[in-house]
């Protein structure tokens, strides 16, 4: 089975402008999870999907958004961007986000800079 | 809300040694508690978990201890070996469904020396 995928894999962007990341699931999986990796946070909760809605958020700024399509695919948006914001944002994927289905794989992540 | 304590921060072995990475946890509803490995460039990857119903969990060279009442969980490597080196993160979370978002450890950066 393939694991998660992420693209793009980097990107580079300016103060102000906005970014739209992608997160492929593995194949069956219904749930998706964001998290955002810093040197000096470390790994923090974004917001988590599933049947294409929210259903639990981190504690993150509304210029944090994302959705669920159809197919289990997700994508974040990040608008206005920030310097603050350069990151290791990683897509996790689980089978069924209930009962002992937890368990969340990750992809490899896309880096962001913010310049 | 949930926060994961996670120590030490860097931890240097020896080839053949064990190494042992502690964490603790605040929540006491958390009952699901992985081990994941992130090495340079990569996402992390789940080495290992353990449910809050068991007390020990093995793999390998690798085990999980859980201990509720005092709110902690440990990583145990035996037999490290120099492709063992990586940062390693433990994480708590209160199950399945809404309330399945992991709260991480600050991670313990492990370095296995030939």
């Amino acid at each position: 089975k393939a694991g998660v995928t992420q693209t793009p894999r980097y990107l580079i962007k300016t103060r102000g402008q906005q970014v739209t990341l992608s997160c492929s699931p593995i194949s069956g999986h219904r749930s998706v999870s964001w998290y955002q990796q810093t040197p000096g946070q470390g790994l923090q909760f974004l917001f988590e999907y599933f049947s294409e809605t929210q259903r639990n958020k981190g504690n993150f700024p509304g210029r944090f958004s994302g959705r669920q399509f159809s197919n289990s695919r997700s994508e974040m948006n990040v608008s206005t961007l920030e310097l603050g914001d350069s990151a290791l944002y990683l897509c996790a994927s689980s089978l069924d986000a209930s009962g002992a289905k937890e368990t969340q794989y990750f992809g490899p992540g896309t880096r962001l800079l913010v310049l | 809300g949930e926060n994961v304590e996670q120590h030490p921060s860097t931890l240097s072995v020896q080839e053949g040694d064990s190494a042992v990475i502690k964490c603790t946890y605040s929540d006491s509803a958390s009952n699901y508690f992985p081990w994941y490995k992130q090495e340079l460039g990569k996402g992390p990857q789940l080495i290992i978990d353990i449910r809050s119903n068991v007390g020990e969990k093995k793999d390998q060279r690798i085990a999980v201890t859980l201990n509720k009442t005092a709110k902690h969980f440990s990583l145990h490597i035996t037999e490290t070996q120099p492709e063992d080196s990586a940062v390693y993160f433990c994480a708590a979370s209160r199950g399945g469904g809404s309330q399945g978002n992991l709260i991480f450890g600050k991670g313990t950066k492990l370095s296995v020396k030939p």
